[in-house]
């Protein structure tokens, strides 16, 4: 079955320990992203890869890491976790260009930083 | 920059009657794709349809339909027979051309918070 696969679906941390969301999809998909989804701000881009090696900042990087070194895994690294990450991420990919390039997200992680 | 805008915040429709959702999206990319996501209470994005700028037919899938309105810039979602299970929050989202300005991301309307009613 094509999908994407995050994991944990939900993850209780404190203040200042770091952590990785992982992120794998099953369709050889270029292009892949992280989204946060917050109250009242929508879903926005944290980062995003177009190829393996090749990443690039969406709207909100600050905080946040990420590495391509495969294709089909795309990690997002908390390196030292704030309350105001607190969020619900979601993962994504897609082929790029035509009509094929809809996201795929994967079920979301709910993040909870004390 | 690319701006989409749904300006229904909450709808309610009857079960089984049809139900259109707004979406305006504003962008100077000649070429770009419009879709729409459903977001259950579980919280999952669901893939629902999607029009390219260039396409001339509305988009069709089952029970979903896009009124796609290029001079007014305008990709309405249109549900027929509402179902129970369509209670949920709808997104509209607009991608630019890879290459350009917009980081090829998607670009997220407020969404709309649909119930339906048995």
């Amino acid at each position: 079955e094509a999908q994407v696969t995050q994991n944990p679906r939900y993850l209780i941390t404190v203040t200042g320990k770091k952590l990785t969301v992982t992120c794998s999809q099953n369709m050889n998909h270029e292009y892949m992203s992280w989204y946060r989804q917050d109250p009242g701000l929508g879903l926005r881009q944290i980062y995003y890869s177009m190829n393996v090696e090749v990443t690039d900042k969406g709207d909100v990087p600050e905080g946040y890491k990420v590495s391509r070194k495969e294709k089909r895994n795309f990690p997002l690294i908390l390196e030292s976790p704030s309350p105001n990450q607190t969020s619900l991420y979601f993962c994504a990919s897609s082929l790029i260009g035509g009509a094929n390039e809809k996201l795929f997200f994967g079920s979301g992680t709910q993040l909870s930083v004390l | 920059a690319q701006k989409i805008t749904q300006t229904q915040p909450g709808m309610f429709v009857q079960e089984k009657e049809a139900v259109t959702l707004d979406c305006t999206y504003d962008t100077s990319d000649p070429s770009y794709g419009l879709f729409w996501y459903k977001q259950p209470s579980s919280g999952e994005m669901i893939f629902l349809i999607y029009q390219g700028s260039y396409d001339q037919q509305n988009a069709t899938e089952g029970r979903y339909s896009l009124n796609f309105q290029k001079a007014r810039k305008s990709a309405n979602l249109v549900i027929s027979a509402s179902q129970l299970g369509d209670s949920a929050m709808y997104f509209c989202a607009m991608r630019g051309p890879p290459g350009g300005g917009s980081n090829y991301k998607l670009t997220f309307g407020k969404g709309t918070l649909l119930t339906v009613n048995p």
